[in-house]
């Protein structure tokens, strides 16, 4: 089955303890990227790759980092979460060609709660 | 920056009424327009897009209207049941694919 998998779902952490939120696609797609959804301001992006090995700011990259060393993972990283990273995050791909004209797939989401 | 205004925010309307959520975008090389669909606890999900060479797509219940010249998309969703119920997204590339704010839709029973 296709399909965008993202883990964990549900996080709680505290002040500074670094954490990783994984995401894999299996439909062989170049363009992954984050977003996180907050009530009242929707979907911005965090972060995006075009393909491996080469990734871009969205529009919110403060506080993350991401790496693309293969092409099915997009692992989203908070050296030191802070409680203003309490967010819904989704990861997402979609076939290269002109990425932010394809269909964006989503996986299930990760609901991080920072204390 | 280059944005996407999604109204209204919220929407509640009677079973069986149509809904009309507007979005209205900066970037006039954009070509694209897609919309997703939201349910409770679930991921986003495209329902319909619709590129620049039509000016308006329907699937079913759902429609899709571009004008370019105003630089507005309107999602159209008529004969409403509750199943409609869940937060709609509009999007546009605008160098990146940027997402309106949302609109929590209501269907009333």
């Amino acid at each position: 089955e296709a399909q965008v998998t993202q883990n964990p779902r549900y996080l709680i952490t505290v002040t500074g303890k670094k954490l990783t939120v994984t995401c894999s696609q299996n439909m062989n797609h170049e363009y992954m990227s984050w977003y996180r959804q907050d009530p009242g301001l929707g979907l911005r992006q965090i972060y995006y790759s075009m393909n491996v090995e080469v990734t871009d700011k969205g529009d919110v990259p403060e506080g993350y980092k991401v790496s693309r060393k293969e092409k099915r993972n997009f692992p989203l990283i908070l050296e030191s979460p802070s409680p203003n990273q309490t967010s819904l995050y989704f990861c997402a791909s979609s076939p290269l060609l002109r990425a932010i004209e394809e269909t964006q797939y989503f996986g299930p989401g990760t609901r991080l709660l920072v204390l | 920056g280059e944005n996407v205004e999604q109204h209204p925010s919220t929407l509640s309307v009677q079973e069986g009424d149509s809904a009309v959520i507007k979005c209205t975008y900066s970037d006039s090389a954009s070509n694209y327009f897609p919309w997703y669909k939201q349910e409770l606890g679930k991921r986003p999900q495209l329902i319909i897009d619709i590129r620049s060479n039509v000016g308006e797509k329907k699937d079913q219940r759902i429609a899709v209207t571009l004008n370019k010249t105003a630089k507005h998309f309107s999602l159209h969703i008529t004969e409403t049941q509750p199943e409609d119920s869940a937060v709609y997204f509009c999007a546009a590339p605008q160098e990146k694919l940027t997402f309106g704010t949302g609109t929590r839709l209501t269907i009333i029973p």
